[in-house]
């Protein structure tokens, strides 16, 4: 069956380091991906997406590209900030299935 | 309006006690969620609305009853819960039939849940 597997974490950085959140993934047919984001005491919100395969999703200065050749959706920032600081899940999307999660990240960001 | 407004936020209930958890959105999506969400783990997904009729029920426990009174609206009624019950339950939104492939789903806040 599908599933996500994103790596684990804590992942502890100073601000403006630079940041990446590995993602990979499983499935029959051509899934669409997505980074959702939750930050402390609040749900989930969408951060990006990408529907077919070498797709580039970005938002808020986050970057994942979708490589069906390694079946992977890494998550990146090239500078990342104190308010970056929050859980980041991979998510897989297919007709027919609900969305799949990965196990999420958390990001810790110093000053 | 882009918001899918939950409450309570926080909800402490014995185990024998009734209780209802409320969502309501107003984006004129057709679709809607309940998940479940343990502490620093991913949600679980435990229900699905589709133009309000049940079309996906996770295995869920009967102590949990979903209701859809209209397309706005959903309500999880809650009885005779166990501690393990304790959690984050959040809902969410989507345009249509929540199994398109590239639909964004809208969250709500999430009612925090402790079952004593």
């Amino acid at each position: 069956g599908n599933s996500v597997t994103q790596m684990e974490g804590p992942v502890t950085l100073s601000e403006e380091a630079f940041l990446t959140i590995n993602c990979t993934y499983t499935a029959t047919g051509y899934p669409s991906l997505f980074w959702y984001v939750q930050y402390p005491g609040e749900g989930l919100q969408l951060l990006l997406k990408a529907t077919k395969a070498d797709d580039k999703g970005s938002n808020k200065g986050f970057e994942a590209t979708y490589r069906k050749e390694t079946t992977s959706f890494h998550l990146e920032k090239g500078s990342v900030q104190v308010s970056d600081s929050a859980v980041y899940f991979c998510a897989l999307g297919q007709a027919g299935t609900a969305l799949i999660f990965g196990k999420g990240t958390t990001l810790s960001v110093s000053s | 309006d882009t918001e899918v407004t939950q409450t309570p936020k926080h909800l402490v209930m014995g185990m024998t006690n009734k209780k209802s958890l409320k969502c309501e959105q107003h984006m004129g999506h057709r679709a809607m969620y309940w998940y479940k969400q343990k502490a620093k783990k991913p949600p679980e997904l435990m229900f699905v609305y589709s133009y309000e009729k049940l079309s996906i029920n996770e295995s869920v426990p009967s102590r949990f009853s979903p209701e859809c009174p209209n397309s706005s609206l959903l309500n999880l009624h809650l009885h005779a819960l166990q501690p393990e019950d304790s959690a984050l339950y959040l809902c969410a939104s989507s345009p249509r039939q929540g199994t398109t492939t590239n639909e964004k789903l809208f969250f709500g806040s999430g009612t925090q849940l402790s079952v004593l």
